[in-house]
């Protein structure tokens, strides 16, 4: 099993650019997040999913996109992107409560520097 | 809103030695995890604990749950250049099993 995939690894992108994080799992999992990681910081959360079709904002979601048509992939989209988003981006899923194992499984992330 | 905290944000151990590293949630946690992130790295899931007063053993870390689910500790014992990295503890919160991730502790040992 590949896990989470995310793609690309690395990116530079001028202000103003857009681009799609992208990011796919193979273990069936319904629950799937995305977080950002700042230098020598925790995670914050931008945005989740319960399953295809259903999305919601986590506590930093401002200048982020995302949408679930599947339940395998889950991809970020940043519009106008500025400065403040230069950052490491996670992506994580999970299964929901009751069958088995509840941690997260990350992707290795995408360093995004934005200039 | 909830707020989890970890100290020391940063640890260096002499390679041998022990430490701790603690966690403080806000509020009453349903269960609590912990994961490791290498240099670089991604974080990995390590360990959940779910009851109160739980102690759980990896190998020469143990992990424990406070009384009232509102903290954690990480201790490890004989600290080793592998166990390099920032120790995560994370809370979730209610709907879809979201982690509020605290600010890790990042250790760094000394050979």
């Amino acid at each position: 099993n590949a896990g989470v995939t995310q793609t690309p690894k690395f990116r530079i992108l001028k202000i103003g650019q857009s681009m799609t994080l992208q990011c796919a799992q193979d273990m069936n999992h319904n629950y799937m997040y995305w977080y950002r990681q700042d230098p020598g910081m925790g995670l914050k959360l931008i945005y989740y999913s319960v399953g295809a079709g259903i999305t919601d904002k986590g506590e930093v979601p401002n200048g982020y996109n995302v949408s679930r048509s599947t339940t395998e992939d889950f991809p970020l989209r940043l519009e106008l992107a500025a400065p403040s988003q230069t950052s490491v981006y996670f992506c994580a899923s999970t299964s929901p409560q009751g069958t088995g194992s509840y941690g997260y499984t990350f992707g290795s992330g995408t360093r995004l520097t934005v200039v | 809103g909830q707020q989890v905290m970890q100290i020391p944000q940063y640890q260096h151990v002499q390679e041998g030695e022990d430490f701790t590293t603690y966690c403080n949630s806000s509020t009453t946690l349903s269960n609590i995890q912990w994961y490791k992130q290498r240099p670089g790295g991604h974080p990995v899931f390590l360990i959940q604990l779910v009851k109160s007063g739980e102690v759980k053993k990896q190998k020469r870390l143990t992990f424990q749950f406070g009384e009232a689910k509102k903290n954690s500790s990480l201790h490890i014992t004989a600290t080793q250049t592998t166990d390099v990295g920032t120790y995560f503890c994370a809370g979730p919160k209610a709907a879809g099993n979201k982690l509020t991730f605290g600010g890790g502790t990042r250790v760094l040992v000394k050979p």
